[in-house]
Formats: C-alpha cells, sequence, structure tokens
C-alpha cells in the first residue's frame, strides 16, 4: 500500500514570497491533516479536513496560510506571504475514520 | 487544557542498554487516546502504539513495552536490549477525540551508540 505523498521534499524561497504545499493520502483515507513541525518541537496541527469540509483550523494563521482539498482527495496548502517564522517542515498525515494517523516524508521551508 | 510534556530532551545509551523515555500529560476529559511516534532522520513520523483511556494494560511488542498509569497521567516507554538503529527522536501524543488532532510533547531525541 502506498504512503502518504509530499512534494516538494525541500523548498527555498524569500520571505514575501508565495509556496505552496501538495499532499496525496492513502487511498481510501477520509481525514486529512497538516501540521507544522518547527525545529526542536513537537508538530502541531494547522487543519484538518473530513473529505473535503473543515474540521478545524483554529491553529491556522488564516491571514497568510490557506489549505484546500478539492474532491476529498489532494490537499493543498499555500502561504502567502511567507515570513521567516514560517521556516518548518509541513507534514502531512491521513487516517482512516477514527484510526492512527500516517504521515507523509514532509516538506522542509526555508523562508530566508 | 490539553498538554503533553516530554522532559527528557536527549538521551544517551550503549547499545544494549535498556532505556526509558517518559510521557506526562495533562487533560480534563475522561476519554482520551494516547500516542508514541518515531521520528527518524529521514524526517516520517511512524506510528508505534495507541491507548484509550479505558485501557491501563501495560503492552509489549518485542523490545518495546509501554507503561501506562492514569493516577500518574504518565505513559512511559521503554525500549529493552536497545540497537543503533532505535536512534530518533520519539514523540508522546495526546488526542481528545477519536480521529481528532494529535498534541504532540517536544520529543526526546535518543542517541544509541555501538
Amino acid at each position: 500500500e502506498a504512503g502518504v505523498a509530499q512534494s516538494p521534499r525541500y523548498k527555498i524561497i524569500e520571505k514575501r514570497q508565495s509556496v505552496a504545499f501538495w499532499c496525496n493520502p492513502i487511498s481510501g483515507h477520509a481525514t486529512l491533516y497538516w501540521y507544522q513541525q518547527i525545529l526542536g518541537q513537537g508538530p502541531k496541527l494547522l487543519i484538518q479536513f473530513q473529505n473535503n469540509g473543515v474540521v478545524d483550523d483554529s491553529q491556522l494563521p488564516k491571514d497568510r496560510f490557506s489549505a484546500e482539498r478539492l474532491k476529498g482527495v489532494d490537499s493543498t496548502l499555500k502561504i502567502q506571504p511567507a515570513k521567516l517564522e514560517d521556516s518548518a517542515v509541513y507534514l502531512c498525515a491521513s487516517s482512516l475514520a477514527h484510526n492512527e494517523q500516517f504521515f507523509g516524508p514532509g516538506t522542509r521551508l526555508t523562508v530566508l | 487544557a490539553q498538554k503533553v510534556t516530554q522532559a527528557q530532551t536527549e538521551i544517551s545509551v550503549v547499545e544494549k542498554e535498556d532505556v526509558t523515555l517518559d510521557c506526562v500529560y495533562e487533560t480534563r476529559d475522561t476519554t482520551y487516546y494516547l500516542f508514541w511516534y518515531k521520528q527518524p532522520p529521514s524526517g516520517e513520523l511512524v506510528f508505534l502504539i495507541r491507548r484509550n483511556s479505558f485501557d491501563e494494560q501495560n503492552e509489549i511488542s518485542g523490545r518495546y513495552s509501554w507503561n501506562f498509569q492514569k493516577s500518574t497521567s504518565s505513559f512511559n516507554f521503554t525500549i529493552t536490549a536497545s540497537q543503533v538503529v532505535d536512534s530518533a527522536v520519539y514523540f508522546c501524543a495526546l488526542s481528545e477525540v477519536q480521529g481528532g488532532k494529535l498534541i504532540f510533547g517536544q520529543g526526546t531525541e535518543l542517541s544509541v551508540k555501538p
């Protein structure tokens, strides 16, 4: 079974630029999560989708971050404009209803 | 408020030693779920175990064992006869809703030296 796919793996941008990350969850997993992991810390949830609806986006900085999950499968997370403090690894995870979350390899973002 | 504390930032052991990683959590809910994940240098979080708050039985899986004690709000993880491949960052996490967001601790970096 294929795991959670994410791209790109690495991205370097300058502050105030825009960036987008893509996630393809495990086939059949209705729930999709985006986490932000700053160096030396545990991951923190940004947004949770159930199919194509948002379940929890309470910690998403909505002035600069946006996410969508069209057709309830793939998802895109966007940052516009990026700030230095957005440098982190962005992890995507998926799960069957009520089960453990499986994580992708992450996208490491560096904002200069 | 929900919180997970992993007081040990870094642990270094020699191969074949036993090592215990501590995890203390805070929650006001009576129903909750506890997890351990492993993050090797490649960066991908690997699921190790999930326990619900009603199941306090300790669990053993090969060289791994987990001790869940509700009375002290702890969910500790022991690796017996550690190996170099166990070197990674280990995260304890809490979820108050089945299938809901995970609240992670800061992680413990385990280094197993040959």
